[in-house]
């Protein structure tokens, strides 16, 4: 099945810096893939997404990046600011399955 | 609207219990998926509906558990018997789209088993 990996497990940036999330998966067959943010104690909440067909993506300060040959895909965060700080989840759907990461905690400090 | 809405919120039960959640879509979403999120193992997908059909129960642990959909506008988890490593918090998810990817999460159920 597939298997997707998410780094850094924890992230800690100044706010106005930047924040970069990196995922990878291994089925070449997946073709979407999703981003979630979670904030403590509250339900996951879809950020942003991209399609196996579209290399990058961008909704303001957010955007996602998509490299097919490596099979990677990683989520960048623009100008953080202090409610940017959650956890966020990578996910990749191969077939009739959806695989999630681990989890970044990031943090912006303000 | 008012999102998707499960019940209870939080449930603590005795092991070898029989433990029912409830998940009510958002109106007109044809997909609906049951999640389970532990610090362990992070978010995991259970199974999924489309039309009140199951279409993928891969990530049901055990025969322990079971899901119905017996309409649109309503689903369960059940659990029976109830096992402590079963204690985690219990999403449900609806979603509009053709393919199910657009998903809304509920606020979840957080489940103890003693």
């Amino acid at each position: 099945g597939e298997n997707v990996e998410q780094h850094p497990s924890t992230l800690s940036v100044q706010e106005g810096d930047s924040a970069v999330i990196k995922c990878t998966y291994s089925d070449s067959a997946s073709n979407y893939f999703p981003w979630y943010k979670q904030e403590l104690g509250k339900r996951p909440q879809l950020i942003i997404d991209i399609r196996s067909n579209v290399g990058e993506k961008k909704d303001q300060r957010i955007a996602v990046t998509l490299n097919k040959t490596a099979k990677h895909f990683s989520l960048h965060i623009t100008e953080t600011q202090p409610e940017d700080s959650a956890v966020y989840f990578c996910a990749a759907r191969t077939g009739n399955q959806f695989y999630f990461g681990t989890g970044t905690s990031l943090t912006v400090i303000p | 609207d008012a999102g998707v809405i499960q019940s209870p919120r939080h449930e603590v039960t005795e092991m070898g219990q029989e433990v029912t959640l409830r998940c009510k879509p958002i109106s007109g979403h044809d997909y609906l998926f049951w999640y389970r999120q532990t610090m362990m193992r992070g978010l995991e997908l259970l199974i999924y509906f489309n039309n009140n059909v199951p279409i993928d129960d891969s990530g049901m642990p055990e025969d322990r558990f079971s899901a119905k959909m017996p309409n649109a506008s309503f689903s369960t988890l059940k659990i029976q018997p109830s096992e402590p490593r079963d204690s985690a918090v219990y999403f449900c998810a609806s979603s509009p789209d053709g393919r199910g990817e657009t998903q809304y999460f509920g606020p979840g159920t957080r489940l103890l088993v003693l």
